[in-house]
């Protein structure tokens, strides 16, 4: 099981606002870590998404967003596009480990 | 930009050493940090340890007594070896650029540049 949590799945139709959360613990997420966000469209490598919670890098919509509160992060998709139909990662430090810790993926289907 | 290529066998034997290797282009090494992640068929991702441009290195604890991450600023490469490899190591590896920031309490780490991954398969 993955030290961070996330729906293994979640479905929206087009034009429609879905929301990935992303649960950690006080030695990540909690910790003040930043959350970083992947994208994954299938049979190709993850492409980064949202840096450092809430910056998107160039190239990014602005229909993507990140948010954090507490022990947990959330990535937000407005006005949802066919090709948004991806898997995605959330990703963050972890100080207990000293390592860098991933979610376990949501596929997000568009319907 | 940078651009990152994996190169390696497809296909490696139980018990013997996986070698992969991620040339960098477009960019330099120096005071950067480089990463192995992997990803089994179906399932999420793993990440497998980093190399500074230097040489210092930090492997995930699940799997340090068998990983060596080396680079070779020279060649603009960096190298994963995994020893003593069974099925449960099949996978697609990714090499991708570290990219850290903050300090103490505040260090923060993602992965910024991926390459487009290589499927190993054990058996």
């Amino acid at each position: 099981q993955s030290v961070l949590t996330q729906p293994p799945s979640v479905s929206g139709a087009p034009g429609q606002r879905v929301t990935i959360s992303c649960t950690g613990s006080s030695s990540n997420i909690g910790a003040g870590y930043d959350v970083h966000w992947y994208q994954q469209l299938p049979g190709t490598a993850p492409k980064l998404l949202i840096f450092g919670t809430t910056s998107r890098p160039s190239g990014v919509p602005d229909r993507f967003s990140g948010s954090k509160s507490g022990t947990s992060a959330s990535l937000a998709i407005t006005g949802l596009q066919a090709e948004d139909e991806a898997d995605y990662y959330c990703q963050s430090f972890d100080s207990s480990l000293s390592t860098s810790v991933f979610g376990g993926g949501t596929k997000l289907t568009v319907l | 930009q940078v651009q990152l290529q994996e190169s390696g066998p497809g296909l490696v034997k139980p018990s013997e050493t996986l070698s992969l290797t991620c040339t960098v282009s477009g960019g330099s090494m120096n005071s950067q940090y480089w990463s192995w992640i992997r990803q089994p068929p179906g399932k999420g991702l793993e990440w497998i340890g980093y190399i500074f441009y230097s040489g210092s290195t930090n492997y995930n604890p699940s799997l340090k007594r068998r990983v060596r991450i080396s680079v070779d600023t020279s060649k603009k490469q960096f190298s994963l070896k995994l020893s003593s490899v069974t099925a449960a190591d099949s996978a697609v590896y990714y090499c991708a650029k570290l990219l850290t920031y903050g300090s103490g309490s505040n260090y923060n780490e993602a992965f910024d540049i991926w390459g487009q991954g290589t499927m190993v398969t054990v058996s």
